[in-house]
C-alpha cells in the first residue's frame, strides 16, 4: 500500500510552453503533499508544501507564479511549470504524507523535464 | 531547526563486505529518522525508519540502523553488499507526523565486483 504516482515520468517542451507533472497517491489520502526539485548528483530541494483544498506555501526563491501547485483533492497534487526555459530542466518529485499518518513520506517515481 | 548530515558523499565497498553510511542529524525535538534509496531517474523508497521504541530498527533488503540519541547519529549498515545495493541513499529527519522532512545531502554507495 501506499503509492504514489506520478505521471509524466519523461516529459521534453520548448522554451515558452507550460508543462504539467500530476502526483496521485493511489491508495490513500494525502492530507500533505510536498514538491521537489533535484539537481545531478544532489539531493532534493524542497519546493513547496500543499494541503487539500489551501493555497501552497512555497520555500524562499521558488517563484510561484513559475510554478503553480494545485491540490484539488486528497488524492491529487499538480505542479505547472509555466512559461518553461532551459533552466527549469530538472527531476521533480513529489511525496505525499497520509491522512493518518505513520510518520514517512511515500514517493512517487519522478518526473525528468527537459526544456529545449 | 533541523539538519542532517551525511558524512562521505560517495563510499565504495567491495561485494559481500560491510557496509556502512553515516548519518548524524540535530533536533530540538526527538526525531523521526527515515533512510531513503533512490535508484537512478526513480523517485526514493523507503528504506527503514525510526519513530519510536527499540532503537535498532531493521529495513529492507537487509539494511538496519541503530538510533544513537546520544551520538544524535543514525548510521545505515547491511552487513554484506550485493551489486543491486549501488544507489543514492538518503538520510532524513522530521519532528513528527505530517512535518516537514529535512535530507541528507545523500551518500552515492559503490559496489565493487
Amino acid at each position: 500500500g501506499a503509492v504514489v504516482s506520478q505521471h509524466p515520468s519523461w516529459v521534453i517542451c520548448k522554451s515558452g510552453t507550460s508543462v504539467k507533472i500530476e502526483c496521485r497517491s493511489l491508495d490513500f489520502q494525502a492530507t500533505t503533499m510536498f514538491w521537489y526539485r533535484q539537481f545531478p548528483k544532489q539531493s532534493l530541494m524542497l519546493m513547496a508544501t500543499s494541503n487539500e483544498g489551501s493555497k501552497a506555501t512555497y520555500e524562499q526563491g521558488v517563484e510561484k507564479d513559475k510554478f503553480l501547485i494545485n491540490h484539488a483533492s486528497l488524492t491529487l497534487s499538480t505542479l505547472t511549470v509555466t512559461s518553461a526555459h532551459p533552466e527549469d530542466s530538472s527531476f521533480y518529485i513529489c511525496s505525499a504524507s497520509r491522512v493518518i499518518s505513520t510518520g514517512e513520506l511515500f514517493f512517487g517515481e519522478g518526473s525528468r523535464l527537459t526544456v529545449l | 531547526a533541523q539538519s542532517v548530515t551525511q558524512l562521505g558523499s560517495h563510499v565504495s565497498v567491495s561485494e559481500g563486505a560491510l557496509v556502512l553510511l553515516r548519518c548524524n542529524y540535530s533536533s530540538s525535538v526527538p526525531p523521526y529518522l527515515f533512510w531513503y534509496v533512490q535508484y537512478p531517474n526513480q523517485g526514493l523508497q523507503l528504506l527503514l525508519k525510526y519513530t519510536t521504541g527499540a532503537t535498532l530498527v531493521k529495513g529492507i533488503n537487509g539494511f538496519e540502523a541503530e538510533f544513537k540519541k546520544s551520538e544524535t547519529s543514525f548510521h545505515l549498515t547491511k552487513p554484506s553488499a550485493h551489486m543491486s545495493d549501488a544507489a543514492e541513499y538518503f538520510c532524513a529527519v522530521s519532528e513528527g507526523t505530517g512535518n516537514q522532512f529535512y535530507f541528507g545531502t545523500g551518500t552515492s554507495l559503490t559496489v565493487i565486483p
